[in-house]
């Protein structure tokens, strides 16, 4: 069975400031999606950026990145010049290629200072 | 469009009463996803269905769970009785096919805060 690991529960990083959320997953599939979803505290669920496993290539939405390293089946969200509004829960996600159904980390909680 | 809209987004409710959530998917989206979510747990899938026929129901935790989608515009989500373990956030999601068109983000409502008594 696919799991989804996030091991940090909470985050904090400075405003203008980098952070780096981890994930780590496990699956047998060669083909398979990854997401980083974000909850404010509106409870809305909004996707952040989206990964390929098929591609080798990070993917970049503006100030967010991933690193995608599939051999160790890990998945880290980078945010670059944090801003007050990226306060939020943090959910990686995975699904298979033939699959339809997402599989939730366990989210990480990210504070952002002043 | 809208997004998807659920209803109501807070209930409270007493124990052995019956509650039922609505969703309305984005129109064109063939998939519709039941989550639900609580501090122990996470987010569960529940059930999805595809075309309105419901294809894993694995999720739903027991008897007293339901779920519907009579069209491609509406579904419902119905716990009779209610036991107080129940209270959680309820999300609907729609999309596209996952796979069809690789990869397809699922758009979520914004949600039904459920609390029983």
């Amino acid at each position: 069975a696919q799991t989804v690991t996030q091991s940090q529960p909470e985050m904090s990083v400075q405003e203008a400031e980098t952070v780096t959320l981890s994930c780590t997953y496990d699956t047998s599939e060669s083909d398979y999606y990854l997401f980083w979803y974000k909850q404010p505290p509106s409870r809305q669920m909004i996707l952040v950026i989206r990964q390929e496993a098929y591609k080798q290539q990070n993917a970049t939405e503006n100030r967010f990145s991933v690193n995608f390293q599939k051999a160790a089946k890990s998945f880290s969200l980078k945010i670059s010049d944090s801003q007050l509004g990226d306060a939020a829960m943090y959910f990686c996600a995975y699904i298979a290629g033939t699959a339809s159904k997402l599989t939730f980390g366990t989210g990480t909680r990210l504070q952002v200072t002043l | 469009d809208a997004g998807v809209i659920q209803s109501p987004r807070h209930e409270v409710t007493e124990m052995g009463q019956e509650v039922t959530l609505r969703c309305k998917p984005i129109s064109g989206h063939d998939y519709l996803f039941w989550y639900r979510q609580t501090m122990m747990r996470g987010l569960e899938l529940l059930i999805y269905f595809n075309n309105n026929v419901p294809i894993d129901d694995s999720g739903m935790p027991e008897d007293r769970f339901s779920a519907k989608m009579p069209n491609a515009s509406f579904s419902t989500l119905k716990i009779q009785p209610s036991e107080p373990r129940d209270s959680a956030v309820y999300f609907c999601a729609s999309s596209w096919h996952p796979t069809g068109v690789r990869g397809n983000e699922q758009f979520f409502g914004p949600g039904t805060r459920l609390t029983v008594l």
